[in-house]
């Protein structure tokens, strides 16, 4: 029972280091997102897909890519990591748009130095 | 604005009491409210989830309540244990064209044996 996996779990990066953020769901669901979660706030959406092959921008998209090239997987990428970006990301899944995120994995903790 | 308010911030109970967790919402059109538990470390993981015609909802010892008129909703944990000692986080989605979710900050429960 698997659910929402995500690696890695904690990385430490450097100010315009780049890195990609996985995550694999096997509940077959149509829709993931991409959350940060920082202290003293509500998780904030980046990124969200509807299906495979599609993304659309969230709340807070600037500075983040994602891909949905397999309907099993979505990548969270920083194409220059900066300070600001410091934050425990999570990703999430649903089987429907009306479900909200149903299943969230245990979260990466990305720290930039 | 769309909002949602979580009181109190924090709370500490003994263990084998009861508590109440409070969420408020300004969000329009409402779709539905979902409770989240997140412990320390790891993902939220949803309790229930509540639409618009449901009074109230259990899931063990949690019991949420909604009442749509005062946009209102609570969390009732029944004989507190020192597993239920996480963030309790209300989502509301709005249904506007395509669905928006907004999340509370949470409610940081600490039991106490």
């Amino acid at each position: 029972n698997a659910g929402v996996t995500q690696t890695p779990k904690f990385r430490v990066l450097k100010t315009g280091q780049s890195m990609t953020l996985l995550c694999a769901q096997d509940m077959n669901h149509e829709y993931m997102y991409w959350y940060r979660q920082d202290p003293g706030m509500g998780l904030r959406l980046i990124h969200y897909s509807v299906g495979e092959g599609t993304t659309a921008k969230g709340e807070v998209p600037d500075g983040y890519n994602v891909s949905r090239l397999k309907k099993q997987n979505f990548l969270l990428g920083l194409e220059s990591a900066a300070p600001s970006q410091t934050s425990v990301y999570f990703c999430a899944s649903s089987r429907t748009v009306r479900d909200q995120p149903q299943h969230f994995g245990d979260g990466t903790r990305l720290s930039i130095l | 604005k769309n909002q949602v308010e979580q009181s109190p911030q924090s709370l500490i109970i003994l263990e084998g009491k009861n508590c109440t967790l409070q969420c408020n919402y300004t969000v329009s059109p409402f779709s539905n409210l979902r409770w989240y538990k997140q412990d320390t470390g790891r993902g939220p993981v949803s309790l229930t989830i509540m639409t618009f015609s449901e009074n109230t909802k259990s899931n063990g010892r949690y019991t949420a309540t909604l009442d749509a008129d005062t946009k209102q909703s609570s969390l009732h944990i029944t004989a507190s244990q020192l597993s239920d000692s996480a963030s309790y986080i209300c989502v509301v989605s709005a249904s506007l064209g395509t669905y928006k979710y907004i999340f509370g900050t949470g409610t940081r429960l600490k039991v106490l044996a």
